[in-house]
């Protein structure tokens, strides 16, 4: 079946600019999570969903960051007012409930000039 | 603050070896552990995990080695294969939440 997919694949912006990155999980799947990979890293928390809300936002790293996911499925990370220090590949997992695994996107990666 | 420290960050291993990538942890919240096997230009796939009230779990050439006294944890890829060449990250989670470890690139020689 499918498996978690990201679009875009890549994004370049300017500095001060706002993206989108939209995450579709696995078919059936209610859980959510984004994370961020910065190169030579491992990936890092930005914030997980359980259905239609944020159960833990706690990773996002300052308020230009914000996500949604309005009908328990797609999710959309929002970045406003780009840094180049947002330069990095966006993962996006999703999990069934109450269950280990997290399946990974291939993420974007977003280049901030 | 690093919770989850990986070592070595780099390993060559000649093909048909044994390749040993360890981790250690500090919050004894953690409840899984899973090792996850990165390509270039591809999203981690997990490859095996283990709860902490196992000392050992073995799938095919894949064996993770825990101690809960010590809080750590190692990954062993036996008869090692060019195809094993690929980024390792362990893992652990807590709430949902994983914490990765700074990844190890293994590199397998024919």
């Amino acid at each position: 079946g499918a498996g978690v997919s990201q679009t875009p694949s890549n994004k370049v912006t300017e500095k001060g600019k706002y993206v989108e990155l939209r995450c579709d999980p696995i078919s059936g799947h209610t859980a959510l999570y984004w994370y961020r990979q910065s190169l030579g890293q491992g990936p890092e928390f930005l914030i997980y969903f359980q259905g239609t809300g944020a159960a833990d936002d706690s990773g996002l790293p300052n308020d230009r960051f914000f996500a949604v996911r309005p009908e328990g499925s797609v999710s959309t990370l929002k970045i406003q007012r780009t840094e180049r220090g947002d330069s990095a590949v966006y993962l996006c997992a999703s999990s069934l409930a109450n269950t280990d695994t997290q399946y990974f996107g291939p993420g974007t990666r977003l280049t901030v000039l | 603050q690093q919770q989850v420290k990986q070592s070595p960050q780099s390993l060559i291993v000649q093909k048909g070896g044994i390749s040993i990538i360890n981790c250690a942890y500090e919050n004894t919240a953690f409840d899984y552990f899973p090792w996850y096997q990165q390509f270039p230009g591809k999203g981690p796939a997990l490859l095996i995990a283990i709860r902490p009230d196992v000392s050992e779990k073995k799938e095919g050439r894949f064996t993770i080695s825990f101690n809960k006294s010590a809080k750590q944890f190692s990954l062993h890829i036996m008869d090692s294969q060019p195809g094993d060449s690929a980024t390792y990250f362990c893992a652990a989670r807590k709430v949902q939440k994983l914490v990765f470890g700074q990844g190890t690139r293994l590199t397998i020689n024919p």
